[in-house]
Formats: C-alpha cells, structure tokens, sequence
C-alpha cells in the first residue's frame, strides 16, 4: 500500500493563478480530510469528506474547493491563489474508526 | 467555534525527565485522538480514547480522558532525544465528523 500520496511536493504559484492539489489513498478510506499548517499556527481543517459525493466546510474553507468523485481521490482547488495561501497543505483519509493517516504534504508558496 | 488549546506550547527537557502536555476543548469531544509530527514532517497517529475516564499505556507515554470528555493529556515518563516533535490532540465534535486539532506543544530534548 502506497498510503496517501498528494502531489506536488512542492509549488510556487503567482497571486491569482489557480490550481489543484492531488491527494489519493488506497486503503479504501470513506473520511478524506484536507488540513493546512502555518508556522505555529497547528492544523486547520479546510474541507472534509465522508464518502464519495459528500463534502463539507472545515474551519478556514474560503478561496478553496473540493470534490469527492471516487474513495480513491480527494483534490483541492485554490481559485484564485493568494500570498495568505501560502502554507503546507496536508491531505488525510480515516477509515474503520481508527486514526488518520497523513500524506507528506504539499508546500506551497504564493508570491 | 470550537476550539482546542494545549498548554504548554513549548516544553524543554532534559533527556530523562518526564514530560506532560494538556489538552482542553470548548466542546464535548466524541472520541481523542493524539498524533506526533516531527520535524519537517507529516502528523503521525498514536493513539485514540473513546470512553470517559479512559487511560492507555504505550511503553512510556500514558494517554487520559477526561470524565467530561472535553479534555486529555499525554505524559511521557523519561524523555529520550526519539521523543522531540510536536504532539497534537484532535478530535471530532459531538455529532460531527470533522476531526479538528488542537494547538500543540512543541517538545525540545536536550541530552
């Protein structure tokens, strides 16, 4: 099992440009969740999902969409990026009642 | 919103020592979940309490929940140089599915 693969790693994007972060796992996972870290500021939920169709609002989920077509994939947009982006953005999937695993995360610089 | 604060956010120990951090939410909590995320790299899942009250042992980390299931701790009885990294609580509101993370406490182990 590869676990939770996001991709990229690493990203610089221009203020206003768009894009989407990739974020799979093959555990066959329902709860996938997307979480982003400032320098000491923990983890904040964005969005979540707990199955396939269904999303909803984290606590920070403006200036971000997901979608939840398949278990396997959980990507998150930025509409429209913004140097407040900038972070690292962790994607999880929980399933069986047990804890989450992480993916190694995607560092993001908005300039 | 709910909130989860941890104290202390900073702990330095001598390699030896015991080491405990506290974990308080402004909401009853469903179930908590404690992670480890060390440095430049991705939270890490340990453990989670379900039952009010409960206690569980890893080798030297000892896990709480609260009787009111708003709070936890995490002591870890004799540091080792292995145990630096930063903990985290989380846990899902009541009713929710959303797995919302506390602030931190950044654990520094001097030999």
């Amino acid at each position: 099992n590869a676990g939770v693969t996001q991709t990229p790693k690493f990203q610089v994007l221009k203020t206003g440009q768009s894009m989407t972060l990739q974020c799979a796992q093959d555990m066959n996972h329902e709860y996938m969740s997307w979480y982003r870290q400032d320098p000491g500021m923990g983890l904040r939920l964005i969005h979540y999902s707990v199955g396939a169709g269904i999303t909803d609002q984290g606590e920070v989920p403006n200036g971000y969409n997901v979608s939840r077509s398949t278990t396997e994939d959980f990507p998150l947009r930025l509409l429209s990026a913004a140097p407040s982006q900038t972070s690292v953005y962790f994607c999880a999937s929980q399933g069986g009642g047990y804890g989450y695993t992480f993916g190694s995360g995607t560092r993001l610089t908005v300039v | 919103g709910q909130q989860v604060m941890q104290i202390p956010q900073y702990q330095h120990v001598q390699e030896g020592e015991d080491f405990t951090t506290y974990c308080n939410s402004s909401t009853t909590l469903s179930n908590i979940q404690w992670y480890k995320q060390r440095p430049g790299g991705h939270p890490v899942f340990l453990i989670q309490l379900v039952k009010s009250g409960e206690v569980k042992k890893q080798k030297r980390l000892t896990f709480q929940f609260g009787e009111a299931k708003k709070n936890s701790s995490l002591h870890i009885t004799a540091t080792q140089t292995t145990d630096v990294g930063t903990y985290f609580c989380a846990g899902p509101p009541d009713n929710t599915d959303k797995l919302i993370f506390g602030t931190g406490t950044r654990l520094q182990v001097f030999p």
